[in-house]
């Protein structure tokens, strides 16, 4: 168990709509980084968050959107869902300049 | 912008072969960090390297980061099936930066 846990689990969306995804990290950690993986590839860097501003951001559009609260959770939104954002989404926590992320067990995310 | 490969991206391997994968960034990195991903489940953190040169070992697992901080491996030693997945080698420009991932080695144990 790495601490992290992430809601929902599963999760079905009709183009066109808006999801929010949750996160809660480690005790004490402060910063989250959220990955989009696609079926057989690698994690792809949506953004990261540190001490509640975002202070990294990978190439996807401004309908990502995130926030981090004081109590450690995060959560990412997206807006006007297209199918290709049908993916695992993974937020990972950790300790500014720590190396070890540790990852939450994701949200499929499917959109029809 | 910056970009991490990783060759193979498939690996069929019998069981007690060995298993090599490799790891190449586009720029130099403050330290490399090696995941494993079995299927249906999320990355894993397995081990960083920060040093030029720097070599890990865990068991079976041997790590190495090149001289020039840029490459990378990952060799298992006699391979079990309990090391079928994805390992993902991932890096960062500094400590602080956002981490990027390559695309993976999928390793197959036959046994």
């Amino acid at each position: 168990e790495t601490g992290v846990t992430q809601s929902p689990t599963h999760l079905i969306k009709t183009r066109g709509q808006q999801v929010t995804l949750r996160c809660s990290s480690q005790s004490g950690h402060n910063t989250v980084s959220w990955y989009q993986q696609a079926l057989g590839q690698g994690p792809q860097f949506i953004f990261q968050y540190y001490r509640e501003e975002e202070n990294g951001r990978g190439n996807f559009p401004p309908r990502f959107s995130g926030l981090q609260f004081p109590n450690y959770s995060s959560e990412l939104n997206v807006n006007a869902l297209e199918l290709d954002d049908s993916a695992l989404y993974l937020c990972a926590s950790r300790l500014a300049g720590g190396l070890e992320q540790y990852f939450g067990p994701g949200t499929r995310l499917t959109v029809t | 912008g910056q970009q991490v490969m990783q060759i193979p991206q498939y690996q069929h391997v019998q069981e007690g072969e060995d298993f090599t994968t490799y790891c190449n960034s586009s720029t130099t990195l403050s330290n490399i960090q090696w995941y494993k991903q079995r299927p249906g489940g999320h990355p894993v953190f397995l081990i960083q390297l920060v040093k030029s040169g720097e070599v890990k070992k865990q068991k079976r697992l041997t790590f190495q980061f090149g001289e020039a901080k840029k490459n990378s491996s990952l060799h298992i030693t006699a391979t079990q099936t309990t090391d079928v997945g994805t390992y993902f080698c991932a890096g960062q420009k500094t400590s602080y930066d956002k981490v990027i991932f390559g695309p993976g080695t999928s390793l197959s144990v036959i046994p």
